[in-house]
């Protein structure tokens, strides 16, 4: 089944314990990207990468990393969690095509981080 | 930058047809997608428009008019399933994505 998998889905910290979200996609999608949705709000983007090796901010990158080392997985790092980053976090795939770019996004299930 | 408006909220009766709107102010434009969530549950795609005209699929029918910087989204013969948040998407260049804040739909017998 083609799909989008995120890990943890649901993780409960505390200020400053570093944490990482997983996410593998098994489409062969080139184009990976991270949002995150607070209530009330839309989706976020907070990295994203073209392919392999290829990052690039969104709107909110301010304390998060990602790395793209390989074509399935695109984890997202908060190396210093800080309670304004409690949030749900979706990953998302897409074939990039060259004309329409990265349009047709495939989601994970959402990871929800509380953030003491 | 970018930003979009549209609704916060939508209400309408089975079987009617409703318009979500978007308007957007975006930097560059590649286009414009719409995406349905259910309850905080995974977006999932509904429609994608990068040149000025409608798009049909099924019941949802999706519109752009790049010269007036808005779309809208059509849902049809509406049924309860359909009560959820749309969410407009402007694509300012082959990666960014930018949301709305969402439309939430709510469907009454």
């Amino acid at each position: 089944e083609a799909q989008v998998t995120q890990n943890p889905r649901y993780l409960i910290t505390v200020t400053g314990k570093k944490l990482t979200v997983t996410c593998s996609q098994n489409m062969n999608h080139e184009y990976m990207s991270w949002y995150r949705q607070d209530p009330g709000l839309g989706l976020r983007q907070i990295y994203y990468s073209m392919n392999v090796e290829v990052t690039d901010k969104g709107d909110v990158p301010e304390g998060y990393k990602v790395s793209r080392k390989e074509k399935r997985n695109f984890p997202l790092i908060l190396e210093s969690p800080s309670p304004n980053q409690t949030s749900l976090y979706f990953c998302a795939s897409s074939f990039n095509s060259p004309v329409s770019g990265a349009n047709v996004l495939t989601f994970g299930a959402g990871s929800r981080l509380t953030v003491l | 930058g970018q930003s979009l408006e549209q609704p916060s909220e939508v209400t309408a009766v089975e079987g009617a047809i409703v318009q979500i709107n978007c308007t957007y102010q975006t930097s560059g434009f590649y286009g414009l997608s719409w995406y349905q969530q259910h309850d905080g549950g995974a977006p999932t795609f509904l429609s994608y428009n990068a040149l000025d005209g409608l798009e049909e699929t099924g019941r949802f029918s999706s519109f752009l008019s790049r010269s007036d910087s808005y779309g809208y989204l059509l849902l049809q013969e509406l049924q309860m399933k359909d009560s959820a948040s749309y969410f407009c998407a402007v694509l300012p260049n082959a990666g960014k994505s930018t949301f709305g804040d969402g439309t939430t739909l709510t469907v009454k017998p």
